[in-house]
Formats: structure tokens, sequence, C-alpha cells
């Protein structure tokens, strides 16, 4: 079945880059996304990236995806403390998105 | 990309009884989608609603629990039924748009 598998925690300092990396096992999606959940909130759309792409930059925000090792990663440039919050790395296929276990980012001044 | 609001925000229900959350979309969509997220945990998708036709639940839900309704193209409602703790949970619906699926602000129910 689909897995998603993430990194639990990540403190980084105010200012610093933060990498937060991600590996799946089903190649059949057609878009990864990386969500955010800031505590009490609903999710919220950082970016996404096509299956066929293999880099995305969006502001602060880069995605490389590697699909030989199903590798997938979010990199938050200058990162702010505003950006404390949970992280999800999901995939898309077949009208179903499927969540990773999130990682919890923490910015430290 | 679209909007939706849900209520109720939060809530605190008694073991046995059962709640209804709604979702009102600001656009027409085909299919609505109910997620639940347990304390601490991931998200679970619990089933998908197409108007006009009976919802779609993945492995491990059921209707007898999770009634769902699908009444028009901009709403829909879940009804978490004879709640337990085990219940409590934080409980999403979400959309398909243009710019990728939009959630709600969610639900955040405690089982007492």
């Amino acid at each position: 079945g689909e897995d998603v598998e993430q990194s639990l925690f990540l403190s980084v300092r105010e200012g610093d880059s933060s990498v937060i990396n991600c590996t799946y096992t089903d190649s059949s999606s057609t878009y990864l996304y990386w969500y955010k959940q800031e505590p009490g909130a609903g999710l919220q759309l950082l970016t996404y990236i096509f299956s066929n792409m293999d880099m995305k930059q969006d502001q602060r925000l880069t995605v490389l995806l590697n699909k030989k090792d199903k590798h997938l990663s979010l990199r938050i440039a200058d990162t702010q403390t505003g950006d404390s919050a949970i992280y999800f790395c999901t995939w898309g296929g077949g009208n179903k998105l499927t969540f990773g276990t999130g990682t919890q980012l923490k910015v430290e001044l | 990309s679209a909007v939706i609001s849900q209520k109720p925000s939060r809530d605190i229900c008694q073991r046995g009884t059962s709640l209804t959350i709604q979702c009102q979309v600001d656009s027409q969509v085909t299919m609505m989608f109910w997620y639940r997220q347990q304390p601490g945990q991931s998200l679970t998708l619990i089933a998908t609603a197409n108007q006009g036709s009976e919802a779609t639940y993945e492995s491990g839900f059921v209707i007898d629990k999770f009634p769902i309704s699908r009444p028009n193209l901009t709403f829909s409602t879940l009804t978490v039924s004879n709640m337990s703790p085990e219940d409590s949970s934080i409980y999403l619906c979400s959309v398909e748009d243009l710019d990728g699926y939009t959630f709600g602000s969610g639900t955040r129910l405690t089982v007492v």
C-alpha cells in the first residue's frame, strides 16, 4: 500500500534554511504537495510539483523531486518564526491524497 | 482557490451521542472529501462524497458510523455516530480545485 515517511521533528535557527525530507513508496502519483498546519488551524497548501518535474521554486520555497529514489524535499530559505508548524508531504493519485506522517518544524530565535 | 466554511469549529460531546459536521463551498465541486486527524497523527481519508450517489468509504470506515450527505454540489455533511472517546479527532473536509486540494478549517471533536 501507499506509504509516505517523514522525519518527525526539525529544529532550526531563525534565518537559517530548513530542509524537510519525505520518501514515498507509490510512484503512480501525478502531483506531490506540501501542506502546512499551524496549531489549531486547518491545512494550507504551500506548493506542489508535477511528478514529471525535478525542481520547483516559489519565493522562499524550493521543492526537489528525485523520482529514482522516490524522495521529495522542501527547502525553506531564511526560515522565520512564523514558519513554525507541521509540514505534510502529500501525494495525489486517483482523486485521493495520501499524507505523510508530518514534520514538526520549530524555529528558534 | 475554493473557500470552504466548516462548522462547528469544535465541540465537546457525550459518548453515545452523534455530531453532524457541515461544509459549505463557495463554488460547485464534483467531489468532496472527509478526513480524520487523530491526536498527533497524520490525516486519513474517511470517504469521498459525490453528489447524487452514495459516498465511497475507505477501508476501516463504514457508513453506519460515518454517514455522509451530499445534497448538492456546494454542501456536504459528515455525521460521527454513537461516539466514543476514540472518535476524538479533528475532522476536515476538502475539495479539489485548480490550485490542488483546499481544506476546511477543521472540527476539533472531543468525546467525554
